[in-house]
């Protein structure tokens, strides 16, 4: 069974600052997907990368999938209180149709 | 283009009793996948449907079953309710597979009282 470790499970921080949130696997992910989920709805995809190494930027979001394809981070920059919600990773494996969610980020951005 | 639509929104059901949730791809995707979202552990998958077939379950007990109709939109039924089935039920669909993500609906809030 392919797990996805996400940290830190809760961050509370002020409208303007940095974070890094992190999404960790032992297994290797053929594709990594970054979704947010705002209270009520489904999860929005934001993000997908598929190659090791590679960095995705979404304005203020920077997403990256590590080189061995195992982990990935989402980086935000000057977060604003827009950006409250939670941050989910999702890993492809193989040639499986199946999505696995990690348990996700809860972000709350104070103005 | 509507997205996927789920419905209803909102089900309050019985302990025992069975419950029906519906769900409308995006028009033109084949494939429809069932999550349930549950306090506490995250998004477990329950099934794939696929031009009409069950293509994979996750682990989940027979009581959870579902169909996909000719016109692409699903239904999934939930037998025998218990108590700890309360969650969020997504449904996704796609049109080129998993592999480049999944465009969800709003979700089905069920509730077992």
């Amino acid at each position: 069974t392919q797990l996805l470790e996400q940290s830190p499970q809760f961050l509370s921080i002020q409208e303007g600052e940095n974070l890094t949130v992190y999404c960790n696997s032992s297994s290797v992910f053929s594709s990594l997907q970054w979704y947010r989920q705002e209270p009520g709805e489904g999860p929005v995809l934001l993000v997908t990368v598929v190659t090791g190494g590679e960095v995705k930027k979404l304005k203020r979001l920077t997403f990256q999938f590590g080189d061995a394809r195992k982990d990935s981070s989402l980086h935000i920059t000057a977060a604003q209180p827009g950006d409250t919600g939670l941050y989910l990773c999702a890993g492809v494996s193989g040639g499986s149709e199946k999505l696995v969610f990690g348990k996700g980020t809860k972000l709350t951005v104070n103005p | 283009e509507a997205g996927v639509t789920q419905s209803p929104t909102h089900l309050i059901k019985t302990r025992g009793q069975q419950a029906t949730l519906r769900c409308s791809p995006i028009s033109g995707h084949t494939s429809v996948y069932w999550y349930q979202q549950a306090l506490g552990l995250g998004l477990q998958f329950l099934l794939w449907y696929d031009e009409g077939e069950e293509r994979n379950r996750g682990n989940f007990p027979p009581r959870f079953s579902g169909r996909q109709f000719p016109n692409y939109s699903s239904e999934l039924n939930v037998n025998a309710l218990e108590l700890e089935d309360s969650a969020l039920y997504l449904c996704a669909s796609s049109l080129v597979g998993v592999y480049y993500g999944y465009t969800f609906g709003s979700g089905t809030r069920l509730t077992v009282v």
